[in-house]
């Protein structure tokens, strides 16, 4: 079976640019998940999606980031313009579904993101 | 709001000594709680995972205990080898499955 995908797995832009990372969830998983890993930090989520509909985006800073989850498979998480804080490694998760709790979460490898 | 610690931030130890790693969280009402491992450029390993209603579990050389009315968890490593060398981490699960991470214990085990 298949793991998470993402990319690109690193990316080098500098302040005030535009950045978008792609993530292919699991096949047959509902729910993806972003999250942020700023260096020395636990992953920090951005944003949940069952489908294509958003459950939980309150830590996703709105003025920059925007993500979408097209037909409820692939999703892209936009940064625009990039701040230096920017700079951290972006993950993604998929699971089966999220009313069954505690379902298992597996994440891709991450795009690593350096802000200049 | 949930806040997850884990101690220490890293630990560097001789190859064969058994390993203790803590987890503390503020909040008792998880569902579950889980030990990931992470390698340098690569994404999260789910090692072991504790549901709320359990004590301990354990997977080879690794054996996790989960105290919910504390609020701690430790992971114990038998036996350490370079290869264990990684980030772990802690999180714990709240509603929608939202998991809560723990900055991360740093192991290095040198030959």
């Amino acid at each position: 079976e298949a793991g998470v995908a993402q990319s690109p797995r690193y990316k080098i832009i500098e302040k005030r640019q535009s950045v978008a990372f792609w993530c292919n969830p699991i096949s047959g998983h509902a729910t993806l998940y972003w999250y942020q890993q700023i260096l020395g930090q636990g992953p920090k989520l951005l944003i949940q999606f069952q489908n294509n509909g958003v459950v939980d985006d309150s830590q996703l800073p709105k003025d920059r980031f925007s993500a979408e989850r097209l037909k409820g498979v692939d999703s892209t998480l936009k940064i625009q313009p990039a701040k230096l804080e920017d700079s951290a490694v972006y993950l993604c998760a998929s699971s089966l579904d999220t009313t069954g709790w505690g379902e298992t979460q597996y994440f891709g490898p991450g795009t690593r993101l350096l802000v200049l | 709001k949930q806040e997850v610690t884990q101690i220490p931030a890293a630990l560097s130890v001789p190859e064969g000594e058994n390993l203790v790693l803590n987890c503390s969280f503020t909040d008792s009402a998880i569902y579950n709680l889980q030990w990931f491992r992470q390698d340098p450029g690569k994404g999260l390993t789910s090692l072991l995972l504790i549901q709320s209603s359990q004590r301990e579990q354990t997977s080879g050389r690794l054996n996790a205990s989960l105290d919910k009315s504390s609020g701690r968890s430790t992971l114990y490593i038998a036996a350490s080898q370079p290869g264990d060398s990684a980030t772990y981490l802690c999180a714990v699960t709240g509603g929608y499955n939202k998991l809560i991470f723990g900055a991360g214990t740093r192991l290095a085990v040198h030959p």
